[in-house]
């Protein structure tokens, strides 16, 4: 089955600054990659997704990268601000799949002022 | 507002009682699933449904059950619930076709003493 490893597990930035968080999947059938935000005692929300078949993707300051040769992807959020304080979780869906989602482990994202 | 629902959001509950927790969406989603996350941890896929009548068990062995005779309604019942099982119960959905994105509800936080 597929596996998705996210790193890093913490990650501490200034307000301002950029933040990268990065994954890695198993299965090479794997064609669709989102990434969910989570604030504390809330559901995770979808932010942004990409499919196979592109290779960056943005939306006003959070930006997806994937590379499928080497099968990882990349959140990429910049000019950080407190509310983006969050755990962030990467996912891997392979077509065929029934929409089931891999999720990594998560990436805890604090902006200090 | 189309939504997923969660009840109870919070239940403690005694070893052995059996339980059920309940799911409910207004999105007219095909597809439902159930994830175990303890908090700020990975997502786990315990049980997933195509439609109704149709159920299968996800990545991560759980004791619960699900049923799906509505296709709006998708239960998970615990017949003895143990310490081990404590922890949140995240519900999600998706449509068929196109879009992969899951939408979660609320969560039910549970702690079995």
């Amino acid at each position: 089955g597929e596996n998705v490893e996210q790193h890093p597990s913490t990650l501490s930035v200034q307000e301002g600054d950029s933040a990268v968080i990065k994954c890695t999947y198993s299965d090479s059938a794997s064609n669709y990659f989102p990434w969910y935000k989570q604030e504390l005692g809330k559901r995770p929300q979808l932010i942004i997704d990409i499919r196979s078949n592109v290779g960056e993707k943005k939306d006003q300051r959070i930006a997806v990268t994937l590379n499928k040769t080497a099968k990882h992807f990349s959140l990429h959020i910049t000019e950080t601000q407190p509310e983006d304080s969050a755990v962030y979780f990467c996912a891997a869906s392979r077509a065929g799949g029934g929409n089931k989602l891999t999720f990594g482990t998560g990436t805890q994202l604090k902006v200090e002022l | 507002e189309a939504d997923i629902y969660q009840t109870p959001r919070y239940l403690v509950i005694g070893t052995g009682k059996k339980i059920t927790l309940e799911c409910s969406q207004t999105m007219g989603h095909d597809k439902m699933y159930w994830y175990q996350q303890d908090p700020g941890m990975e997502l786990h896929l315990i049980h997933y449904s195509y439609g109704v009548n149709s159920t299968e068990k996800g990545d991560l062995s759980s004791e619960s059950t699900v049923s799906r005779i509505r296709t709006e309604h998708f239960p998970l019942t615990l017949e003895s619930a143990r310490p081990s099982h404590t922890s949140q119960y995240l519900c999600a959905s998706s449509e068929s076709g196109g879009s992969y994105e899951q939408y979660f509800g609320p969560g039910t936080r549970l702690t079995v003493t």
